[in-house]
């Protein structure tokens, strides 16, 4: 069973510019969530989808980030336009059920780096 | 504000000793959770803990969970080269709150 993935690994963007990020949950995962961590800073929470709803956006900074999950399969995160703080390491976690003692699985990461 | 501290922050030993991670919470949450982080890689998940005063083993790793549900502790016996990572605790309230996370390093 292929695990979570996320694309790019990797992204080097300006100041100003937009970058989507892109998250593939194991399939069947109606629960999608991210997170990211910033400037050696602890993993943070930004939402979470069940299916393609969201059920909880508290945790986003503000409305330069989007995110996104048509159809209830993959997500992207979008931000625009971008600022220095925003780079980190953005993660994304999926799991099956909705419960509090679910596993959630998560993708390598993506390296954002705003210039 | 963090709520849930960790420490040390870092922690460097030889194979074959003992250690000892401590997470403490400033909130109660519904389950507490240790993750394991290596390089370029996610979070994977290692324990859960729910009841006050629970004990969980896996393998060389044992966790415990504080009576009042605010503090936590992993200790490794007899570290592996293969225990070096990022050791994470995070309160589960359906969403996770880590702590900073203790960088462990063990020598061979």
């Amino acid at each position: 069973e292929a695990g979570v993935t996320q694309f790019p690994s990797h992204s080097v963007i300006e100041k100003g510019q937009t970058v989507t990020l892109r998250c593939d949950p194991i399939s069947g995962h109606d629960n999608l969530y991210w997170y990211r961590r910033v400037m050696g800073k602890e993993i943070k929470f930004l939402l979470h989808f069940v299916k393609e709803s969201k059920q909880d956006e508290s945790g986003m900074p503000n409305n330069r980030f989007l995110a996104e999950r048509t159809g209830g399969t993959y997500s992207t995160l979008k931000v625009q336009p971008a600022e220095l703080e925003d780079s980190g390491v953005y993660f994304c976690a999926s799991s099956q059920d909705w419960q509090l003692y679910n596993e959630q699985f998560f993708g390598p990461g993506t390296r954002l780096t705003v210039l | 504000t963090q709520l849930l501290e960790q420490s040390p922050q870092f922690l460097s030993i030889q194979e074959g000793e003992n250690l000892t991670v401590y997470c403490n919470s400033s909130s109660v949450f519904s389950s507490l959770q240790w993750y394991r982080q290596e390089p370029g890689e996610g979070p994977v998940l290692l324990v859960t803990v729910v009841t006050g005063g629970e004990v969980k083993k896996l393998k060389r790793l044992t966790f415990q969970f504080g009576d009042a549900r605010k503090d936590s502790s992993l200790h490794i016996t007899a570290a592996q080269p293969g225990d070096t990572g990022l050791y994470l605790c995070a309160g589960n309230d359906y969403k996770l709150s880590f702590g900073a996370g203790t960088t462990v390093t063990v020598r061979a």
